[in-house]
Order: C-alpha cells, then sequence, then structure tokens
C-alpha cells in the first residue's frame, strides 16, 4: 500500500527556513515524479513545486521560485522541499504528491496527510 | 499566469446530478483532473486525463473537457459526496488548480 507521511513543518518566525521531509512507501520511489502543493487554511491547493525521478527537472509556483528548493533522496525514499525566507504568506499546510503513470496529462494520485507551516513572529 | 475558475458553490439533493464547471482558456487543448477533499482530509483524485476514473473511484463520477470548460459530474449524488472538488491542469510546466467548488447535499 502507498503512503506518503510528510513532516518537519512548524512555527517559523518571518524570514526563517525549514526542512520539510516526505518519507514514502509502498511503491518504486525512484520511478516516479514527485509534487508539493500547499493550502493555506481555508483557502484552496495552489501548486508548489514538481521533480523528476532523477531531479533533472525542477519547476516551481512563481510565488515560491528563489525561495524553496525540492529535492529528493531516492535510496532513502524520501522527498524534500527546503523552504527559506518565509512569509505570513507561506502559512499553510503543505502535502507531498505522487504523479500518477497516465499516459497522458498529469495528475496526482496518492497524497500525504500534509504538514502545517505557520510562519508568524 | 493561466487561471481555472469555479462556481463557490453547488447544491445538489440526494439522488440527482451535480455537475461542476471549470473555467479556462482553451482548457479544452489541455487535460484535466478533479480532486475531492472532505474536512480535514487529503485531496483524492477522482477524475484523471479528462474523464477517466481511479481505481475505487464510483462510477457515478464522470469528467467531461471540451472548449474552454472542463465538467466534473456526480450522478446519483450521495451524502458522502458532500466536499470540496477542484480541477487541475498544466500550462507550460506549472501546475494550476481551480478555485474550488465546495458541493452541498441538502
Amino acid at each position: 500500500e502507498v503512503h506518503l507521511v510528510e513532516s518537519g513543518g512548524g512555527l517559523v518566525q518571518p524570514g526563517g527556513s525549514l526542512r520539510l521531509s516526505c518519507a514514502a512507501s509502498g511503491f518504486t520511489f525512484s520511478s516516479y515524479w514527485m509534487q508539493w502543493v500547499r493550502q493555506a487554511p481555508g483557502k484552496g491547493l495552489v501548486w508548489v513545486s514538481r521533480v523528476n525521478s532523477d531531479e533533472s527537472t525542477r519547476t516551481y509556483a512563481d510565488s515560491v521560485k528563489g525561495r524553496f528548493t525540492i529535492s529528493r533522496d531516492n535510496a532513502k525514499n524520501t522527498l524534500y522541499l527546503q523552504v527559506n525566507s518565509l512569509r505570513a504568506e507561506d502559512t499553510a499546510v503543505y502535502y507531498c504528491a505522487r504523479e500518477s503513470l497516465a499516459a497522458a496529462g498529469i495528475s496526482l494520485d496518492y497524497w500525504g496527510q500534509g504538514t502545517l507551516v505557520t510562519v508568524s513572529s | 499566469s493561466y487561471e481555472l475558475t469555479q462556481p463557490p458553490s453547488v447544491s445538489v439533493s440526494p439522488g440527482q446530478t451535480a455537475s461542476i464547471a471549470c473555467s479556462g482558456d482553451k482548457l479544452g487543448d489541455k487535460y484535466a483532473s478533479w480532486y475531492q477533499q472532505k474536512p480535514g482530509q487529503s485531496p483524492v483524485l477522482v477524475i484523471f486525463q479528462d474523464n477517466k476514473r481511479p481505481s475505487g473511484i464510483p462510477e457515478r463520477f464522470s469528467g467531461s473537457n471540451s472548449g474552454n470548460t472542463a465538467t466534473l459530474t456526480i450522478s446519483g449524488t450521495q451524502d458522502l459526496d458532500e466536499a470540496d472538488y477542484y480541477c487541475q491542469t498544466w500550462d507550460t510546466s506549472t501546475g494550476v488548480f481551480g478555485t474550488g467548488t465546495k458541493v452541498s447535499v441538502l
């Protein structure tokens, strides 16, 4: 069974940093593209970042470009999101999600439970 | 930047059909996915590649995509379908989610 478990969230001051982790199990992690999606309290889903299987392709939402870095360790079956220069508007639940291997289009077939990042002084 | 617009809310009676529209410029030229999210839970994929259902998703969920609009249809809506629904697509390697629709089963 596929499991994605995020960790690393917490309360951080504006300008601070965190490293979010997503431990994957139940599938061949190294074969899948992975993504991060966030959701501010009471708001909608917002796409954050995407990485391919060997990290040669990484893309980011404009709102986080230059501040966030996605990475992965296939030996540890873990996805990461380094979040720097945090702002109040970065406060959200951060979900990691697996891209499906559908023949066309991009969809997210498994999601973790999310980790909450709160940016406040 | 690319935007997807959904109605904030849709109400439906049990057993009736709910349709949720997702509008975006030439959305029909892209693939659309749909996600269901219940309060306090993570999103669940209910439709991918415009009209395909993942394993385990009931047949009452269906999708279409043409022109500028993708549509999620829930036939024979049940109480447990009450949730927020989000469409998603991709534009120039960037993911885009719709604004979300709260489906109320009244």
